[in-house]
């Protein structure tokens, strides 16, 4: 069964920084490019970053590039997403999905909240 | 940035009627070279991820009920319940996968009368 288990999400101060992790299973992770999504509460869907399967081509939202920065550990299964900068509009669950084209599978997400 | 637009934004339907959301993008989504439409629909509950119902504008995801089709091309696209039951109440986002970034339209809640 594919699974993709966020976590690190947390209360951070504007200006902060916080770094979210993806833990993949179920599937061959080094196989796949794998993005994150956000989604403010109440709102919609909103693509952040993207990082192909082997970590070398990677792609950023106009809304976070300079400040957030995506990696992954193939040899761990894992995906990263190093945010800096913060501001309260980054506030929202951040989810990370497999994809193929489209969004085969979403992990459940992890909140970020930035606030004073 | 390709715009997607969804209408309506919300709709009220009874048990057992067709519901049907329409996506507009601001370009054609349609790759030539394979003749495919990149165009994706998506089913949000509360509190939950968004689930994969339709890719290819019009293929279903293994395990999704068939009343629910997609149709289109190009730039317009509909999603269609054909008689909608009442664990079909969720928010529905169509997505193009056309380029990156990939992009969404603002979602249409679906409710029941």
């Amino acid at each position: 069964e594919v699974q993709l288990v966020e976590s690190g999400g947390n209360l951070v101060q504007p200006g902060g920084s916080l770094r979210l992790s993806c833990s993949a299973s179920g599937f061959t992770f080094s196989s796949y490019p794998i993005h994150w999504v956000r989604q403010a509460p109440g709102r919609g869907l909103e693509f952040v970053s993207a990082i192909s399967s082997n970590g070398d081509s990677t792609y950023y939202a106009d809304s976070v590039k300079g400040r957030f920065t995506i990696s992954r550990d193939n040899s761990k299964n894992t995906l990263y997403l190093q945010m800096s900068g913060l501001r309260a509009e980054d506030t929202a669950v951040y989810f990370c999905v497999r994809e193929f084209g489209h969004y085969e599978y979403w992990g459940q997400g992890t909140l970020v909240t930035v606030s004073s | 940035d390709i715009v997607m637009t969804q209408s309506p934004d919300s709709l009220t339907v009874s048990l057992g009627e067709r519901a049907t959301i329409n996506c507009k993008s601001s370009q054609s989504v349609l790759y030539s070279s394979n003749n495919k439409n990149y165009l994706a629909w998506y089913q949000q509950k509360p509190g939950q991820p968004p689930k994969l119902l339709i890719y290819w504008a019009s293929t279903r995801e293994s395990g999704v009920p068939d009343r629910f089709s997609g149709s289109g091309s190009g730039t317009d696209f509909t999603l269609t319940i054909s008689s909608l039951q009442a664990e079909d109440v969720a928010v529905y986002y169509c997505q193009q996968y056309y380029n990156t970034p990939r992009t969404f339209g603002q979602g249409t809640k679906v409710e029941v009368k």
